[in-house]
C-alpha cells in the first residue's frame, strides 16, 4: 500500500482556519485520497475524499497538488469539536472474490488540538 | 437512519477464553470490514466481507481469529484462546457495495476488548 506522511500533531485556535498537510509521494494514478477523523472514544468518521481535483463539502475542503504527491485538508473555522486525530489515507481499488473494494490503510495520523 | 452498531461496547475476559464480537452494519450495505486498533495506533485492517463471503482475510493475525457473516448482514468476529496481546478496540465498518476506491466506509463505535 502506498504510504502517507503526516505531522504527529498540530494546534489551532477556535474559529481560525486549519491546514493539515499530507505527503504521499508514492501515490499511484488510481489511488483516491481519503481523510477520516477519529474523536476520542469513537470510531473513525469520514471527512472528505478526492482523486485529482480540489473538493469541498460541508465539513472541509481538500486541496490536491497538481502532481498528486501531497494534499491538504482545510478546516475553514476550527471548533472545539474538531479536536481529533486526522488520518490521510490512500485508497486503492482492489479485487477479490469477483468484486472490487477498497480497504483503508491508516497511518499514525495528526492529533489536532483546538484551543478556546 | 441507524448507523453501524457493535456489541458489546466493552468486553473483559481472561487469557485463554473465547470471545465473540458482533457488528450490525447499515441496512442494505453489502460490504463489511473489520479493523483492530491498538492503543495509540491507527486502525489495522483484518477482514473484508462482500455479502456472506470473506473476500479478503489477509489481515487476520493468526488462526485464532475467525469471522462470519452467514446471512450477509450481521457479522461476528470470533477469537479463540485469547491472549493479552489481543487487547484492543475492534472496529467494524460497512459500505454500500465495496465499490472502488472512492466509496465511503461508515464505522461503528468499536468494542473495547481487554484480556487479563
Amino acid at each position: 500500500d502506498a504510504k502517507t506522511t503526516q505531522p504527529n500533531s498540530m494546534e489551532s485556535n477556535e474559529e481560525e482556519p486549519v491546514h493539515l498537510p499530507c505527503n504521499h509521494s508514492t501515490i499511484s494514478g488510481t489511488d483516491y485520497i481519503h481523510w477520516y477523523r477519529q474523536l476520542p472514544s469513537q470510531g473513525p468518521e469520514y471527512v472528505i475524499h478526492g482523486l485529482t481535483s480540489n473538493v469541498n463539502n460541508r465539513m472541509a475542503s481538500l486541496a490536491i497538488a497538481e502532481d498528486r504527491k501531497s494534499s491538504t485538508l482545510i478546516l475553514h473555522r476550527a471548533t472545539l469539536r474538531d479536536a481529533a486525530v486526522y488520518y490521510c489515507i490512500l485508497r486503492a481499488t482492489l479485487r477479490a472474490g469477483g468484486t472490487s473494494y477498497g480497504k483503508l490503510t491508516f497511518g499514525q495520523g495528526t492529533i489536532l488540538t483546538v484551543h478556546p | 437512519g441507524a448507523g453501524v452498531s457493535q456489541t458489546p461496547s466493552n468486553k473483559v475476559t481472561e487469557k485463554g477464553k473465547y470471545v465473540e464480537l458482533r457488528c450490525d452494519p447499515i441496512s442494505g450495505h453489502t460490504a463489511l470490514y473489520w479493523y483492530r486498533q491498538s492503543l495509540g495506533q491507527g486502525p489495522e485492517f483484518l477482514i473484508y466481507f462482500q455479502g456472506t463471503g470473506a473476500a479478503d482475510d489477509s489481515g487476520l493475525p493468526n488462526d485464532r481469529f475467525f469471522a462470519v457473516r452467514p446471512e450477509g448482514s450481521v457479522s461476528t468476529l470470533k477469537i479463540q484462546r485469547t491472549e493479552r496481546g489481543d487487547s484492543a478496540v475492534y472496529l467494524c465498518a460497512s459500505s454500500l457495495t465495496g465499490g472502488d476506491g472512492s466509496e465511503t466506509q461508515y464505522f461503528g463505535p468499536g468494542t473495547r476488548l481487554l484480556v487479563l
